[in-house]
């Protein structure tokens, strides 16, 4: 089972460029989550997304845009990136609403912003 | 203000030697405790939930207690593969939708 997907992996940008990351589920998930790690910071939630077509910013959504595509896909859109951007982007899944349950995590997409 | 810590934040075991991690939380409307283990270069992976004090988990060589202002993670002779950071997240009640607080994790090490 793939379970969530997330592309890129890895994406350097330059400051001012846009990017989008892009995650998908086979789960059947309702619910999707963006969150970022940065180091001696707890996960972050950016946005969420707890069915198709709802969205709702979460603890750090400045900067960001989000789309739930349909069930599967949730991607993450940085419209003018930031050196302060620089994190790692964790996309996430849930069969219940808001960490209600545990959390399907990707792997990762690691951005670096110069 | 809601706040999760974990402590220690790193922790050097030799194979065998058994410990425990610490994850204590003032929030109001606890609804839920989850630990999760994540690998360098990985997500996070779910381990355990916990939703009342008292209440324990166990998972191979990991077991998981929850008090009113506390969960402990023991780990009962750890093996090299036991080595990852341990996140514990708490979730709490908030209105129309609850939250849910991530701490910094605990830096596990387990030499063999």
């Amino acid at each position: 089972n793939a379970g969530v997907t997330q592309t890129p992996k890895f994406q350097v940008l330059k400051t001012g460029q846009s990017m989008t990351l892009q995650c998908a589920q086979d789960m059947n998930h309702n619910s999707m989550y963006w969150y970022r790690q940065d180091p001696g910071m707890g996960l972050r939630l950016i946005y969420y997304s707890a069915s198709e077509g709802t969205t709702d910013k979460g603890e750090v959504p400045n900067g960001y845009n989000v789309s739930r595509l349909n069930k599967r896909e949730f991607s993450l859109r940085l419209e003018s990136a930031a050196p302060s951007q620089t994190s790692v982007y964790f996309c996430a899944s849930s069969a219940l609403a808001m960490g209600a349950g545990e959390l399907f995590f990707g792997e990762g997409s690691r951005l670096t912003v110069l | 203000e809601d706040q999760v810590t974990q402590s220690p934040e790193a922790l050097r075991l030799q194979e065998g030697e058994s410990s425990s991690l610490n994850c204590s939380y003032t929030v109001s409307g606890l609804r839920g405790l989850f630990w999760y283990r994540q690998d360098p270069g990985k997500g996070p992976e779910f381990l355990f939930t916990l939703y009342s004090a008292g209440e324990e988990k166990e998972k191979e060589r990991l077991k998981a207690t929850l008090t009113k202002k506390e969960s402990f993670l023991h780990i009962t002779a750890p093996k090299p593969e036991d080595s990852a950071t341990y996140l514990c997240a708490v979730l709490r009640y908030g209105g129309a939708t609850n939250k849910l607080i991530f701490g910094t994790g605990t830096l596990l090490a387990v030499q063999p």
